[in-house]
């Protein structure tokens, strides 16, 4: 069956440092990936989508990369923040028309 | 939240009662989706739509049933209502107007909490 894993533990970083969060799946073939924010009590909010035929996608201080072969995507918060705290959802597409299907999501905590 | 709002936000009702979610968006895009979010499990599709009347089934529809007779309205049906289906509830939407397949950004609106006693 169908499985997408994110790190259920929550990752506890100190501000300023690197924040790597993980996305690993089996039995998909996803056209695109994306990454999701999600604060408490609030709807998901987009980051970013990077494409089965590209290997990284940047933006600002985020940095998306896309490994088919090894079926994993890695989420990276460079110069992490308080403000970054929050759970980050990936989400995989285009196996089944419209919809995405999404992890559980990681939680990841700055601590100043 | 994109021009999304969801209506109630929050809703307490009892076993077996029928109970219907209100999705509305003021973008004019064509896809819409209803999902639900439970501690471990993430957000789960129950039912989307690619156009007004057109709709189609996700991983966890057993128990709801859709609508759409205008672009900017989604509705989600609980036909009679179960503990199973205390959950909070999102909708979101994608595809701008005139644009092909559903493969951008989704943006999801803020949420109704529902509680089945």
């Amino acid at each position: 069956s169908q499985k997408i894993e994110q790190n259920s533990e929550a990752l506890n970083i100190q501000e300023g440092k690197t924040a790597t969060l993980t996305c690993n799946y089996t039995n998909y073939s996803p056209a695109y990936l994306q990454w999701y924010r999600q604060d408490p009590g609030r709807g998901p909010v987009f980051l970013l989508l990077i494409r089965e035929n590209e290997k990284e996608k940047r933006k600002e201080r985020l940095k998306v990369t896309f490994d088919t072969t090894l079926k994993q995507s890695l989420f990276h918060i460079t110069a992490s923040q308080p403000a970054d705290s929050a759970t980050y959802l990936c989400a995989l597409g285009g196996n089944s028309g419209y919809a995405l299907n999404f992890g559980k999501g990681t939680s990841l905590l700055v601590t100043p | 939240d994109a021009g999304i709002t969801q209506s109630p936000r929050h809703k307490v009702t009892e076993t077996g009662t029928p109970v219907t979610l209100r999705c509305h968006q003021t973008e004019n895009h064509r896809y819409m989706y209803w999902y639900r979010q439970d501690p471990g499990h993430g957000l789960r599709l129950i039912h989307y739509s690619y156009g007004v009347k057109d709709t189609d089934k996700g991983e966890v529809s057993d128990g709801y049933s859709v609508s759409r007779s205008k672009t900017e309205d989604f509705l989600l049906t609980l036909e009679s209502a179960t503990s199973s289906q205390t959950s909070v509830y999102f909708c979101a939407i994608s595809g701008s107007s005139g644009r092909g397949a559903g493969t951008d950004t989704q943006y999801f609106g803020p949420g109704t909490r529902l509680t089945v006693l």
